[in-house]
């Protein structure tokens, strides 16, 4: 079984610009949630999606946004970039069975704000 | 309220064993722990939910003690490729599923 996908694996930006970052989760699991990763803050929940439905967010400011479709593929989307967004930008989907919900975590995106 | 994890740091011998511990002020539901190697994806290794169980996984197993709200991480005869950072997430109940992630554990195991 394919694990979880994202694309694209790296990224540069400039300051103020808009980056759309995307997750392919693996086959039949329906819930996707978005983490920042750095080096000073460590790993942090962003927000997460299950049937193309916002359940969950962290702690970010609205310009972090996100959406998940009928196929619960998820996007991400940053706009107004800042330096501090410089990042790993990690999804992971679950299958959300029982009450056990492991998460899978994709390769990331490794965001790089100029 | 993020989980403490301690050591921060260790090293040891391949064959050693190696504990790592996760507290949490909050009660707790759920624990998740990964590992991560430089450059990569974190791994899943297990998940402990509320109920004391412990888990194994080939050398590595786990505990969790919902009094304490603790969770220690056992990684017996250690192996080379076992080097990385460990992280415990823990989750909540019901539709608070997100995960907090304590700041991880940098185990090296030298040849």
């Amino acid at each position: 079984k394919a694990g979880v996908t994202q694309t694209p694996r790296y990224l540069i930006k400039t300051r103020g610009q808009q980056v759309t970052l995307s997750c392919s989760p693996i086959s039949g699991h329906r819930s996707v949630s978005w983490y920042q990763q750095t080096p000073g803050q460590g790993l942090q929940f962003l927000f997460e999606y299950f049937s193309e439905t916002q359940r969950n967010k962290g702690n970010f400011p609205g310009r972090f946004s996100g959406r998940q479709f009928s196929n619960s593929r998820s996007e991400m989307n940053v706009s107004t970039l800042e330096l501090g967004d410089s990042a790993l930008y990690l999804c992971a989907s679950s299958l959300l069975q029982g009450s056990s919900y492991e998460q899978y975590f994709g390769p990331g995106t490794r965001l790089t704000v100029t | 309220q993020q989980p403490v994890q301690s050591p921060q740091a260790v090293i040891l011998r391949e064959g050693e064993d190696a504990v790592i511990n996760c507290s949490s002020s909050k009660a707790l539901y759920s624990v998740h722990w990964y590992r991560q190697k430089h450059g990569e994806a974190p791994v899943f290794l297990m998940i402990l939910l509320k109920g004391g169980e412990q888990k194994g996984h080939e050398k590595i197993s786990a505990s969790f003690n919902e009094k304490k709200q603790q969770s220690s991480l056992y990684l017996t005869a250690s192996q080379l490729s076992y080097s990385g950072t460990y992280f415990c997430g823990t989750g909540g109940s019901g539709s608070a599923r997100q995960l907090t992630f304590g700041s991880g554990t940098q185990l090296t195991v030298l040849p």
